[in-house]
């Protein structure tokens, strides 16, 4: 089955700097690429997602780039703020298998 | 999303027991995922339904079922419970079309077992 490695498992960033989460996968069917944000007690949040035929996406200060070649996908956050201070998971699924096989997550912390 | 609904919150079982918990997805939504989120970990796939039928079932024992309804809510069952059965268990709501992937999580249902 798919494997999901996400690196690195905790980042400590100052407010306003630039913070980068990378996960790789096993599985070269795997066509969409979700990442989710998930705050202390709260359900995981879908952030941003990814689809194969794109090699990157942005939505204000969230980005995500895919290599399908090398099997690898990065969350980029600009301009960090207190608010973005979450455990964020990275996932990866084929197009009509909905199983979403996850990363391991990585715990941000924004210092004001 | 918010418009997906779990039952209940929190639950507190003795080890041997059976527990039943309960989804509704997004109104229109057609398909219920379950996961299982051990504290510290990324969710795990359970289980898949789309219109009432298993899709896909996840690397979990036979202690573990599911079902849909026609109403497309979800129940989650598991028996003889383990200490091990401790999580979050997370019910993802997802339409789903063949371009349309996006599955959106509820709260959970923080199950204790002792």
């Amino acid at each position: 089955g798919e494997n999901v490695e996400q690196h690195p498992s905790t980042l400590s960033v100052q407010e306003g700097d630039s913070a980068v989460i990378k996960c790789t996968y096993s599985d070269s069917a795997s066509n969409y690429f979700p990442w989710y944000k998930q705050e202390l007690g709260k359900r995981p949040q879908l952030i941003i997602d990814i689809r194969s035929n794109v090699g990157e996406k942005k939505d204000q200060r969230i980005a995500v780039t895919l290599n399908k070649t090398a099997k690898h996908f990065s969350l980029h956050i600009t301009e960090t703020q207190p608010e973005d201070s979450a455990v964020y998971f990275c996932a990866a699924s084929k197009g009509n298998d909905y199983k979403l096989s996850f990363g391991a997550g990585t715990t941000v912390t924004v210092r004001a | 999303d918010a418009g997906v609904t779990q039952s209940p919150t929190h639950l507190i079982k003795t080890r041997g027991q059976h527990v039943t918990l309960r989804c509704s997805p997004i109104s229109g939504h057609k398909s219920v995922s379950w996961y299982q989120q051990v504290l510290g970990q990324g969710p795990q796939f359970i289980f898949q339904y789309y219109e009432k039928e298993e899709r896909g079932r996840g690397n979990f024992p036979d202690r573990f079922s599911a079902r849909q309804f026609p109403n497309y809510s979800s129940e989650l069952n598991v028996n003889a419970l383990l200490l091990g059965d401790s999580a979050l268990y997370l019910c993802a709501s997802s339409l789903p079309t063949l371009t349309t992937y996006e599955q959106y999580f509820g709260p959970g249902t923080r199950l204790t077992v002792t």
